[in-house]
């Protein structure tokens, strides 16, 4: 399909376990965000890629928490020694450079971590 | 402040009838204000987007009403149907020091009764 394509839709961890969730943005769009989405909460801003730029990290809750994304592609979240308050789900968003000025951002479904 | 502020936190409405959802935000250099329609399973989808220097946009039965010097801004579904029951988030755009950036609303969970 032509959307945002986010990997593994369900992942199931025990605490203390590292994970890695993977974004597939639409191609061409240069930027790409990760979010946090807690159960019956808003969106939380993790991390904003944006082509070659230096990432904006501001959003990252800890150390624990990192991200990479090859060029203007692929992204992975990775999240060491999961915590129990790190269940969530996670959402990857990308956009063009026209696009995201008016706020229009393109999310995948989500990855939906549980921390047991 | 890079925050935004949203009430109710759900809504039940019948069908037909008009459902309401309201924003407030600080930070006056937020510079567009989106709305998100999120069902559940689904990431969030853009429904509709304002600038700040328009005080209202319609698109279909979805209108933004929008006051600057209040820093409030608000949804209204008109005519509203059980295929709105959905979570909506309202937006505000930012920029700084070169990253743009979305801060959204906790969320208003609207359900439409038949």
């Amino acid at each position: 399909g032509a959307g945002v394509s986010q990997s593994p839709s369900n992942k199931v961890t025990e605490k203390g376990k590292d994970v890695e969730l993977r974004c597939d943005p639409i191609s061409g769009h240069t930027a790409l965000y990760w979010y946090r989405q807690r159960l019956g909460q808003g969106l939380e801003f993790l991390i904003y890629f944006q082509g070659n730029s230096a990432p904006d990290k501001s959003g990252l809750p800890s150390d624990r928490f990192s991200a990479e994304r090859t060029g203007e592609s692929v992204s992975t979240l990775t999240i060491q020694r999961t915590q129990q308050e790190d269940s969530a789900v996670y959402l990857c968003a990308s956009s063009s450079s026209i696009k995201k000025r008016t706020g229009e951002l393109f999310f995948g479904e989500g990855s939906r971590l549980t921390v047991l | 402040q890079q925050q935004v502020k949203q009430s109710p936190q759900s809504l039940i409405v019948q069908k037909g009838g008009i459902s309401i959802i309201n924003c407030a935000y600080e930070n006056t250099a937020f510079d567009y204000f989106p709305w998100y329609q999120q069902f559940p399973g689904k990431g969030p989808a853009l429904l509709i987007a304002i600038r700040p220097d328009v005080s209202e946009k319609k698109e279909g039965r979805f209108t933004i009403s929008f006051n600057k010097s209040a820093k409030q801004f608000s949804l209204h579904i008109m005519d509203s149907q059980p295929g709105d029951s959905a979570t909506y988030f309202c937006a505000a755009s930012i920029t700084q020091g070169g990253s743009e950036k979305l801060v959204f609303g906790k969320g208003t969970k609207l359900t439409v009764n038949p």
